[in-house]
């Protein structure tokens, strides 16, 4: 099975700043990497597909990197609504797939 | 808009089977795709469960793999979930969501999930 381990697992951050979150597969996953976005109480949303894929209606903002085991998940100037908590997910073995613990992103 | 919306028993009593139904508007479930099955144990992170394509072939997690059986029934444009022998660490919120062959596999829907508490 392939492991995912996302890092921080908890983050405080203020408006308008810059924040990265790193994800790590446990073996190369080339670029089956996507990202998620929860807030409480709703469904994870997809923000980013394939490593670097922006979702539709998803801000620029948001943007992902990476390829074979290490990724980020980057968020240029943080807004409000921004304050959630993120997993990583690989598909490398679809249908079967695994997620990240997760970050979660706080006010400061 | 492709929409999923999970139903079933909101409360199971422990041993018994948790039964979940997935059923998808504005999207046939006949023209591709997989559709998953994801939870989420209150206060934790995702876990997936399994997935099923249109042709009833299956997919499941190993850890819960000798509890979990998917279903798909094309006439009513559903597919199930039933877990067996749930214990109170099975208590979670339960998600449906389409997996995406252009985006990766990416999950995109999602139903907006439903908790499932196992308790006598």
């Amino acid at each position: 099975d392939i492991q995912m381990t996302q890092s921080p697992s908890s983050l405080s951050a203020s408006v308008g700043d810059r924040v990265t979150i790193t994800c790590r597969a446990s073996q190369s996953i080339s670029s089956f990497l996507n990202w998620y976005q929860q807030k409480p109480g709703k469904a994870p949303e997809l923000l980013i597909y394939g490593a670097s894929n922006l979702q539709s209606g998803v801000p620029s903002r948001f943007s992902g990197s990476g390829s074979g085991t290490d990724f980020t998940l980057t968020l240029s100037s943080l807004q409000p609504e921004d304050f959630a908590t993120y997993y990583c997910q690989q598909t490398y073995s679809t249908p079967r797939c695994s997620f990240g613990q997760g970050t979660k992103l706080e006010i400061k | 808009q492709v929409q999923l919306q999970e139903s079933g028993p909101g409360l199971v009593k422990p041993s018994e089977t948790l039964s979940l139904t997935c059923t998808v508007s504005d999207y046939s479930i006949t023209s591709g795709y997989y559709w998953d099955w994801i939870r989420q144990p209150p206060g934790k992170g995702l876990e997936w469960i399994g997935s099923i394509y249109q042709s009833g072939s299956t997919y499941y997690n190993p850890s819960l793999k000798s509890r979990v059986t998917m279903s798909v029934d094309t006439s009513k444009n559903q597919f199930s979930l039933r877990l067996s022998s749930v214990t109170a660490a099975d208590t979670a919120v339960y998600y449906c969501a389409r997996a995406g062959a252009t985006i990766f596999g990416a999950f995109d829907p999602w139903g907006q999930g439903t908790l499932v508490t196992v308790s006598s």
